[in-house]
């Protein structure tokens, strides 16, 4: 699976967009870009993921540049509970892969 | 209904102790993992498994064993417990044919080995 590299740490405010790059320069044409988060103490959880197009769920958005080389997560309307680590993760689907490599992370503090 | 449930969710034992934890999901998924994340909250896997087959072992200690009685379950136990294994597990699952969806997680188990 291709590598992916987040900024260490990030800052939002309440009621402000939050919008977390990552980049994947090195990804593959059949390669999914996914995003999950870990709320304090808490598992992982799938946020989002995306091929090629633009995604949206009621969650967040996706946003993925034409090349595929970078990617941005963005939360519309960040509320304190949205301060998490957030994990991009760029792998193959449904290729016998097994697993979900976490890298560090962003880390999101959303400031009242 | 919870999707994937881990017990117990604390744990405190002596080093030297035999541990289990117990993972059960009822999403009807296919393939269960475990991760491990440590005090520097970095997540690694540790086992997958497919259909109640062994997929994925990274370099783990063999005190670890990971036992699928069925698809449903996963179970991970552990001998002569050392202090380095405290840490936060987790069990996930994900129907890895149709992975689109991405994984579901427990809530952990915390595991202090004093």
């Amino acid at each position: 699976d291709a590598k992916t590299t987040q900024p260490p740490s990030m800052d939002c405010a309440e009621g402000r967009a939050a919008n977390l790059p990552c980049n994947h320069s090195t990804i593959s044409g059949n390669e999914y870009v996914y995003w999950y988060r870990q709320i304090h103490s808490q598992g992982p959880q799938y946020i989002i993921h995306g091929l090629k197009n633009n995604e949206t769920n009621e969650m967040a958005s996706l946003i993925i540049t034409e090349d595929r080389k970078s990617s941005t997560l963005i939360l519309p309307h960040a509320t304190l509970r949205d301060t998490a680590v957030y994990y991009c993760i760029v792998r193959v689907v449904g290729a016998g892969s097994y697993q979900l490599t976490f890298g560090k992370g962003t880390k999101l503090s959303v400031i009242p | 209904d919870t999707a994937v449930s881990q017990t117990p969710k604390y744990l405190v034992t002596q080093m030297g102790n035999d541990k289990s934890i117990k993972c059960e999901q009822n999403l009807g998924h296919d393939t269960m993992y475990w991760y491990k994340q440590d005090s520097k909250k970095f997540l690694k896997i540790m086992f997958s498994y497919n259909n109640k087959e062994l997929i994925i072992n990274e370099t783990v200690p063999n005190r670890f064993s990971p036992k699928s009685p069925d698809k449903a379950h996963l179970n991970l136990h552990i001998n002569s417990l050392e202090l380095g294994d405290s840490a936060v597990y987790f069990c996930a699952s994900s129907q890895e044919r149709r992975a689109i969806m991405g994984y579901t997680f427990g809530s952990g188990t915390r595991l202090t080995v004093v």
